[in-house]
């Protein structure tokens, strides 16, 4: 059975600042993998998701996340965030052929002006 | 386009009440996905359904909890009774029935019981 770790419950950072939430799973076969964004008292939006070919996929709002098979990670990457980036971010994992995803525990961005 | 919709948004009862969320999964999707968020545990997968028939239903916490989905367009998840730690966000996803396709989420329904 595959899971998800993410390694920080929560990441403070400043804004204009770069910021990396860490990410890997476990899985004994192939694997899609996503990040979601959660903000306040709404569900979670898909941010980017990797299924094949190029291991860095990127979202339209400056995020960035790398698939590296060898360390079985996706960490999530953005060079400068803003304050509107302040949510709960998880890191999810599918088998193919599988409609289920699993989530991981979610790690809190915290923009500090 | 709509979305996931959810009702209620906010629901307060009382313990031993019967308590019934709805969801109207988006057109066209054909896996539907129940959820229950709380602070300690998490977002945790409760039932899924495809082509409206339950498929995994191994985290549904109790024999309290029901998940029926009639049709397409509809489905909903009863607990009954209801009880203090049943207190949390439920979310209603969904998606098409196949690898990779990402889960389409509702904006929860936030479910306190006294």
């Amino acid at each position: 059975a595959q899971s998800v770790t993410q390694l920080d419950s929560q990441v403070p950072v400043f804004e204009e600042a770069p910021v990396e939430l860490r990410c890997n799973y476990s899985s004994s076969v192939s694997v899609y993998l996503f990040w979601y964004v959660q903000y306040p008292n709404q569900g979670l939006q898909l941010l980017l998701k990797y299924l094949s070919g190029s291991t860095l996929v990127e979202s339209i709002n400056g995020f960035e996340a790398e698939f590296n098979k060898s360390q079985t990670s996706f960490h999530l990457r953005k060079p400068s965030v803003h304050i509107s980036d302040t949510a709960e971010y998880f890191c999810a994992v599918s088998e193919i052929r599988d409609d289920k995803i699993i989530f991981g525990k979610g790690t809190r961005l915290h923009i500090l002006p | 386009d709509a979305g996931v919709i959810q009702s209620p948004r906010h629901e307060v009862t009382e313990m031993g009440q019967e308590v019934t969320l709805r969801c109207k999964p988006i057109s066209g999707h054909n896996s539907l996905f129940w959820y229950r968020q709380t602070m300690m545990r998490g977002l945790e997968l409760l039932i899924y359904f495809n082509n409206n028939v339950p498929i995994d239903d191994s985290g549904m916490p109790e024999d309290r909890f029901s998940a029926k989905m009639p049709n397409a367009s509809f489905s909903t998840l009863k607990i009954q009774p209801s009880e203090p730690r049943d207190s949390a966000v439920y979310f209603c996803a969904s998606s098409l029935a196949s690898g990779g396709q990402p889960q389409h989420f509702g904006d929860g329904t936030r479910l306190s019981i006294l």
